[in-house]
């Protein structure tokens, strides 16, 4: 139990174009979804959080319009990188916790994002 | 800020032997604890949580926990090569951005055959 995909896993694009990933939670309501960066040989870095119909809380220093969170149901979180750019290149990983107080996370695959 | 720290390694450690990861937190109020395994190029995966001060043991792991010297320890016995990883402590932070983990920077495991 407990699966979280990410699609797609991995997406090269130009810069400057926009790129959708998707996380759902395959077995389980999530009601909260997370969503990290990570660059190479670094630790995981929150970039926000989002709940089941309503706005994002995003980290400070993560800017809102650029990547954009869409909680559109309890299975399904999407983040899109918009007008990305070279520097945008990471793993993203999103992680998905389920209903009833439950603490734990389980996370997606992640999707390597490369912007040329 | 609240922080988790844990030695970056690499801790090297002979296949067999028992290897010993070591957190420490700084938020005296946290209550769950995790640890996950990262391979080189993929996601986390959840090893154990913890929430009770002592030992609490799952095949070849034992997480420790010690609330009031804000210690977290993850024990791997009989270590194998496919332990190689990094190996992330995770700190729920409850006054934070709903419930989100604060993790270490980890610390990379190698196991030698």
């Amino acid at each position: 139990g407990a699966v979280v995909s990410q699609h797609p896993s991995w997406v090269i694009c130009k810069s400057g174009t926009s790129v959708k990933i998707e996380c759902r939670s395959l077995d389980f309501q999530a009601t909260t979804m997370f969503w990290y960066r990570q660059f190479p040989k670094q630790s995981l870095m929150l970039m926000a959080t989002s709940n089941e119909g309503s706005k994002a809380t995003y980290e400070q220093g993560v800017e809102k319009d650029k990547f954009l969170i869409n909680h559109a149901s309890l299975t399904l979180s999407t983040l899109t990188v918009t007008s990305a750019h070279p520097e945008d290149s990471s793993f993203y990983i999103c992680s998905a916790r389920g209903r009833g107080g439950l603490d734990t996370q389980y996370f997606g695959p992640g999707t390597r994002l490369t912007v040329l | 800020q609240k922080e988790v720290e844990q030695n970056s390694g690499p801790l090297s450690v002979p296949e067999g032997a028992i290897a010993s990861l070591n957190c420490t937190y700084s938020d005296r109020g946290s209550q769950s604890f995790f640890w996950y395994r990262q391979y080189s190029g993929k996601s986390p995966e959840l090893i154990m949580s913890i929430y009770s001060n002592g030992d609490k043991e799952d095949g070849r792991f034992t997480a420790q926990l010690n609330k009031a010297s804000q210690y977290v320890s993850l024990l791997i016995r009989d270590s194998q090569p496919s332990d190689s990883a990094t190996y992330l402590c995770a700190v729920k932070n409850y006054g934070g951005s709903q419930g989100n983990l604060i993790f270490g920077k980890g610390t990379k495991l190698s196991v030698k055959p």
